[in-house]
């Protein structure tokens, strides 16, 4: 069966220190993968989307960026974190079709 | 452009019916997904409809589309306080690689 694991799963880092949140699949191949943002009070932000290695769609000019450097592996990283970035980050993967997104646990960063 | 909307709060007694709405513009979207989120959790598939259906129906959950006027709604009937959460809509359309969210409906139930 297919697994999604996303951490750290709460980070609370300083502004302007570096960002690296890891997303990985298990269980799939060259599944669609996403980066999602929740901030508080607010709804579901889509961030990124790949449907490939090194495929890397941006939908928001931000701080923010993603990488996929394997298949199954998706990262959001930032250089300078802000304290706008604060939210709710969901990682999620789809395979195409009808694009049921399955999601992680998400993580809750705090930049203070 | 794409947009999903809903209102962001109901609030219902327990053993009634709730009934979520969304309203979309995407005149091309092929499919149209309820989400669930419980609290600190990632968000779950409820149910999904294709654009060229009028009703969906699982168990306690109905989902009905009216596509002339780009609306669609949950309800759920015998609400639970099992049922407390957020509950999203979102569409995408088959040439489409994402999945657009509304911003939430947060549901609560009242004894």
């Amino acid at each position: 069966s297919q697994t999604i694991h996303q951490w750290p799963a709460t980070l609370v880092q300083p502004v302007g220190s570096p960002l690296s949140l890891e997303c990985t699949v298990e269980g799939t191949s060259n599944p669609n993968l996403y980066w999602y943002r929740q901030a508080a009070g607010r709804g579901l932000q889509l961030l990124f989307y790949s449907v490939g290695i090194g495929q890397i769609s941006s939908e928001v000019p931000q701080n923010l960026s993603a990488s996929r450097p394997q298949d199954r592996q998706f990262i959001l990283s930032s250089k300078k974190l802000l304290l706008s970035d604060s939210g709710f980050y969901l990682c999620a993967w789809s395979t195409g079709g009808v694009e049921k997104l399955f999601f992680g646990s998400g993580t809750q960063l705090s930049v203070l | 452009g794409e947009d999903v909307e809903q209102s962001l709060f109901l609030s219902v007694r327990e053993g009634d019916s709730s009934v979520i709405n969304c309203t979309y513009t995407d005149s091309s979207s092929t499919y149209l997904y309820w989400y669930k989120q419980e609290p600190g959790a990632g968000l779950q598939l409820l149910t999904y409809i294709f654009s060229n259906m009028d009703m969906k129906q699982d168990q306690r959950l109905t989902v009905l589309l009216n596509k002339k006027d780009k609306h669609l709604s949950l309800r759920i009937a015998d609400t639970q306080t099992g049922d407390s959460a957020i509950y999203f809509c979102a569409e995408t359309h088959s040439s489409a690689s994402k999945i657009i969210f509304g911003s939430g409906t947060r549901l609560s139930i009242r004894p």
